[in-house]
């Protein structure tokens, strides 16, 4: 199985400010990678899909990037909806495997 | 605009069997390939199955393989999961969700909670 390893577990930031999450892949995974948000008490969404395309509907402060085994999920001038955990899947081979999610909190 | 609804879930003993359905609405179900994916409480997200537009295709993840069956009918735009000897490490919350056709989901139901306990 291929095991997504995502980093930070938590983290705590201002309105405002910009915030990245790494998801790293134990082999390559040829952009095979999407990102969900999840808010609390709420069903997952989709975020972003191929490692970079933009899901409808979604923001443009969102973005994500990367190759290879490594992927980041990008957040601008964080709003106060961002609150939520997000999580990567990889979906390159089964079975699909998601990263244990980070939990993102205003400072 | 799309609606996954789950139903059936609920208390279950373990080794005992339960069956959940997934009712889909404002897209051409039949397009489209299906999953399960689940989510124990305070806990992350984990695969469950897949299954073809069709039906022609299915795949598990090795801890439900010969247990759960997905299934599907595309004439009532319905989604299934047979789940049989239940045990306590199935205790989650399952979502159905729709295939975009790459492995991704694009969409998501609301979840039904599965509890298996004695």
């Amino acid at each position: 199985d291929i095991q997504m390893t995502q980093s930070p577990a938590s983290l705590s930031a201002s309105l405002g400010e910009t915030v990245t999450i790494e998801c790293r892949a134990s082999e390559d995974i040829y952009n095979g990678l999407a990102w969900y948000q999840q808010k609390p008490g709420k069903s997952p969404q989709l975020l972003i899909y191929n490692a970079n395309s933009l899901h409808t509907g979604v923001p443009s402060r969102f973005s994500g990037s990367g190759s290879g085994t490594q992927y980041s999920l990008k957040i601008n001038s964080l709003q106060s909806e961002d609150v939520a955990s997000y999580f990567c899947q990889q979906y390159y081979d089964y079975p699909y495997t998601f990263g244990a999610g980070t939990k993102l909190e205003l400072k | 605009e799309v609606q996954l609804v789950e139903s059936g879930g609920g208390l279950v003993q373990p080794g005992r069997s339960m069956k959940l359905s997934c009712a889909a609405s404002g897209f051409t179900f039949s397009n489209y390939g299906m999953a399960w994916v689940r989510q124990a409480p305070t806990k992350g997200l984990e695969w469950v199955a897949t299954i073809s537009y069709d039906g022609s295709s299915t795949y598990y993840r090795d801890s439900v393989k010969g247990r759960f069956t997905i299934s599907r009918d595309n004439a009532k735009s319905t989604l299934y999961l047979q789940m049989n000897s239940l045990r306590s490490e199935d205790t989650a919350t399952y979502y159905c969700t729709r295939d975009r056709g790459y492995g991704f989901f694009d969409y998501w139901g609301q979840g039904v909670m599965v509890t298996v306990s004695s």
